[in-house]
């Protein structure tokens, strides 16, 4: 069974830097054609792909973010992170990480439950 | 970036009808399109992939079709799981969603 799991602060202060983890089980970020990408979605909003990082270790990101996100693998502990920058409230939103699979059409078939992120002083 | 669009924004329906929703993209994409429903409080969930490949698991009265620029997602009879809403996602280039078809009951 793949299941994925977001965990990091709820609550960030403007200009801070966030950390979010995507813990993952059941499929390797080893094997051809696997990747982890993240995904936004501030209230009431529509969903904003942010960056995705495949099994070869090549990075992603949405272009009109791409200054402020850095995304990492750790395949020993299964682990994603995405590291965001200089916060501003416009960055509250939900959080989610999903397995993408790159071969055969770059589509995210498993979806963390995400994980709620506020940005206020 | 590609920018993808969907019409309409909200619908409203009623059980067993036929629903389409339609996305399009600012360029081609192929078949690099899929289709995901969310409900309220919850994550996305993987309805179509590749236009028109229906994920396993999920129920046959979804389909999608189209290629290029023009897509369409058709639900053939509506069940009352089905009110959600919908995104529309391209994978030809850097990943970009629609901003998603809101369907409710009429």
């Amino acid at each position: 069974q793949v299941t994925l799991r977001e965990s990091g602060p709820a609550l960030v202060k403007p200009t801070q830097t966030l950390t979010l983890t995507c813990t993952f089980s059941g499929f390797s970020l080893t094997t051809s054609g696997m990747c982890v990408s993240w995904i936004r979605q501030p209230p009431e909003k529509a969903l904003e792909w942010l960056a995705l990082i495949d099994w070869d270790d090549a990075k992603h990101y949405s272009t009109s973010l791409k200054t402020r996100l850095t995304i990492s693998k750790d395949t020993s502990k299964n682990q994603v992170v995405l590291t965001i920058t200089n916060m501003d409230p416009v960055d509250t939103a939900t959080y989610y990480c999903a397995r993408t699979r790159s071969n055969g059409g770059g589509y995210m078939d498993v979806w963390g439950n995400g994980t709620t992120v506020i940005v206020s002083s | 970036d590609i920018q993808m669009t969907q019409s309409p924004s909200s619908l409203s329906a009623s059980v067993g009808d036929r629903v389409t929703i339609t996305c399009r993209a600012s360029q081609s994409v192929s078949r690099y399109l899929n289709w995901y429903q969310q409900k309220p409080g919850r994550a996305p969930k993987l309805l179509i992939y590749v236009a028109s490949s229906l994920q396993s698991g999920v129920p046959s009265r979804f389909s999608g079709s189209g290629s290029g620029t023009n897509f369409t997602l058709t639900i053939s009879s509506l069940q009352p799981e089905d009110f959600a809403t919908y995104y529309c996602q391209q994978s030809y280039s850097i990943l970009t969603f629609g901003p998603g078809t809101k369907v409710d009951m009429k």
